[in-house]
């Protein structure tokens, strides 16, 4: 069966720090890969998202970048956070595009 | 306005009621997706449906395309059913994008 991990699952970090999530997944090939973003009482917001090997799209201009330098991980980065990173950051794959989307734990980062 | 907007946003129910939420679009769709999010903040695919009703469990989701409404039922509903409901669209391909789009919730508390 297939899994999803994301780590870590909470991180306070400092103004101008930087920043690695990390999120892989086992029992599948050739995911899509998801990065999303929740901040406080606000929808998820879709970041990035990956069809293959250093295929990345954004979706939203911003402070962080995403990797996928093998086929089931996929990282989330930022050289230097600002206060308004702070929120809950989720990845998710899926067999291929219109398929059900599989969601790890989420990490939760707040940003002093 | 919202391209998918839920109601209510919040819920309450005593432990056994039958409990509906809404959800309307406003873009042609594929797919329309139910997830679940609980107080952690980890999500789960409830159902991908394009035409029709599912069912899994206690759970019951259907969709009128021509209306662009779907509607998650849950029948005799338990404390556990409490959590953050979420339903989300994927775009017809009419709109070259893979993206979903999200309504912002609808946060469920089943009292015993």
């Amino acid at each position: 069966s297939q899994t999803i991990h994301q780590w870590p699952a909470t991180l306070v970090q400092p103004v101008g720090s930087p920043l690695s999530l990390e999120c892989t997944v086992e029992g599948t090939s050739n995911p899509n890969l998801y990065w999303y973003r929740q901040a406080a009482g606000r929808g998820l917001q879709l970041l990035f998202y990956s069809v293959g090997i250093g295929q990345i799209s954004s979706e939203v201009p911003q402070n962080l970048s995403a990797s996928r330098p093998q086929d089931r991980q996929f990282i989330l980065s930022s050289k230097k956070l600002l206060l308004s990173d702070s929120g809950f950051y989720l990845c998710a794959w899926s067999r291929q595009s219109n398929q059900p989307q599989h969601f790890g734990d989420g990490t939760r980062l707040s940003i002093l | 306005k919202n391209e998918v907007e839920q109601s209510p946003q919040n819920l309450t129910a005593q432990e056994g009621e039958f409990i509906t939420i809404n959800c309307s679009y406003s873009v042609g769709i594929s797919a329309l997706h139910w997830l679940q999010q609980h107080p952690g903040g980890g999500i789960v695919s409830l159902f991908m449906l394009s035409s029709g009703k599912k069912k899994h469990g206690r759970l019951i989701a259907t969709i009128n395309i021509q209306e662009k409404h779907s509607s998650l039922h849950i029948t005799a509903s338990h404390p556990r059913d409490s959590a953050v409901y979420i339903c989300a669209v994927s775009p017809s391909p009419f709109y070259n994008t893979d993206k979903l789009i999200f309504g912002t919730g609808t946060r469920l508390q089943v009292f015993p």
